[in-house]
């Protein structure tokens, strides 16, 4: 199986940076995926990397270090509308993927 | 960019009926489709990967007679929950792939519930 851990809650103020850890082990790996879902709706796409390294997209960055299966998403200048869940998602040799519980994330005023 | 639409978005069933729920590529073709499902303040769990023209492949715990999966064509996979009871209520998530596998596009979600 696949083991994923990431932070359950995490609590900001509006324009404030978070960055939501993950850390996996998984059969093979072929890439991380980072979704947002909010609830009652399917998760939305926000990031992939398969390469070391940062990729950095507006407000979203995501980090990646295969060789300490550990991945980062960090969100800059918070507005409310990212209160959400925020999932990490490897992929594994079969492109399954693969979901953590989610980091709940909200963003007070 | 590529849609999945998933219909219907929510359901009400009597328990022991059975329910279809219909999972679109509209604007790709879909090699693979994965067929998730979520419970409240939970993550989504895969329930089983559907290759077109081939049978879908379950994860571990998920019962193939119950949970029939049929992916007829490269736009089109369906899940039928087969004699549904109030514990198959839950969030049923499609997603879908053109082979590029650089992204798995996820439908808007069916929302089952068993009386």
């Amino acid at each position: 199986g696949q083991n994923i851990d990431q932070p359950t809650e995490m609590t900001a103020t509006e324009g404030a940076i978070v960055q939501i850890n993950c850390t996996y082990q998984t059969s093979g790996f072929n890439g991380l995926f980072w979704y947002q879902q909010h609830a009652g709706e399917a998760p939305t796409f926000l990031s992939y990397n398969v390469l070391d390294g940062l990729e950095e997209k507006g407000r979203f960055s995501s980090f990646l270090s295969r060789s300490k299966g550990y991945s980062y998403l960090l969100l800059k200048e918070l507005q409310m509308k990212d209160s959400a869940s925020y999932l990490c998602a490897p992929w594994d040799n079969d492109y399954k993927l693969s979901f953590g519980a989610g980091t709940t994330v909200t963003v007070r005023a | 960019g590529a849609v999945v639409s998933q219909h219907p978005s929510w359901v009400i069933c009597k328990s022991g009926t059975s329910v279809k729920i219909e999972c679109r590529s509209l604007d790709f073709q879909a090699t693979t489709m994965f067929w998730y499902r979520q419970f409240p303040k939970q993550s989504l769990m895969l329930m089983a990967t559907s290759n077109e023209g081939s049978k879908a492949t379950y994860e571990q715990g998920v019962e193939k007679d119950k949970f029939l999966i049929n992916h007829a064509s490269l736009t089109l996979s369906t899940l039928t929950v087969t004699s549904a009871h109030p514990e198959d209520s839950s969030f049923y998530i499609c997603s879908a792939t053109d082979g590029s596998y650089n992204e798995q596009f996820f439908g808007p979600g069916t929302r089952l519930t068993v009386l």
